[in-house]
């Protein structure tokens, strides 16, 4: 079965490190991908999306993914995370035969100390 | 502009009773997809409504059933309730099938006691 996994469960860093969260898909044929985040107390918000084309994506607030479709993968960065990061990212994808269902990894949990 | 709004916020309920939530879609959205969120996990996609009809559908037993009114809003209603049923239930809107853009609203928490 299609899957996405995120490696990290829980990220801790000091404002102004660099983030990288992991994400891993297992489905071969064309996909979408997508980050989404949720604050505490917030609606999940989509941060960023890939359709097709330049395979580097910048979203809001800074937040940058790169898609590597020989490594299934498609990575979130942000060179200098600040305090209002802080937050549960999820990476998700939909596939091209199934388009509607979009389908979750478990959640990075961020926390960032001041 | 109206977002994806839920009611109820919280529900408690026990095991073998029915419940029904309730989503109305973001102005001018006409589908409306529902997710589980159990506690730690990422939302998992339950079915999805379009022109009052289920569209698609993910691994949840038939006891998971939906409706869509002719006003684009939605209810999931499930019966039977397990206690493993209690988690967040989202509800999405987007504009068609097929649209990658899902608006989330806040989620109605389930407990089953």
């Amino acid at each position: 079965a299609q899957s996405v996994s995120q490696h990290n469960h829980h990220v801790i860093l000091s404002e102004a490190a660099s983030l990288e969260l992991g994400c891993n898909y297992s489905y071969g044929g064309t996909v979408n991908l997508f980050w989404y985040v949720q604050y505490p107390g917030q609606h999940l918000q989509l941060l960023l999306k890939y359709f097709s084309g330049d395979p580097l994506v910048k979203g809001i607030k800074g937040f940058e993914a790169e898609f590597i479709k020989s490594k299934f993968s498609f990575n979130l960065r942000k060179p200098s995370v600040q305090w209002s990061d802080t937050a549960e990212y999820f990476c998700a994808v939909t596939m091209y035969s199934s388009a509607s269902k979009i389908i979750f990894g478990s959640g990075t949990r961020l926390s960032i100390r001041p | 502009d109206a977002g994806v709004t839920q009611s109820p916020t919280h529900l408690i309920k026990t095991r073998g009773q029915q419940v029904t939530l309730r989503c109305s879609p973001k102005s001018g959205h006409d589908t409306v997809s529902w997710y589980q969120q159990a506690l730690g996990q990422g939302p998992q996609f339950i079915f999805q409504y379009y022109e009052e009809e289920e569209r698609q559908r993910g691994n949840f037993p038939d006891r998971f059933s939906g409706h869509q009114f002719p006003n684009y809003s939605s209810e999931l209603n499930v019966n039977a309730l397990l206690l493993g049923d209690s988690a967040l239930y989202l509800c999405a809107s987007s504009l068609g099938t097929g649209n990658y853009e899902q608006y989330f609203g806040p989620g109605t928490r389930l407990t089953v006691t």
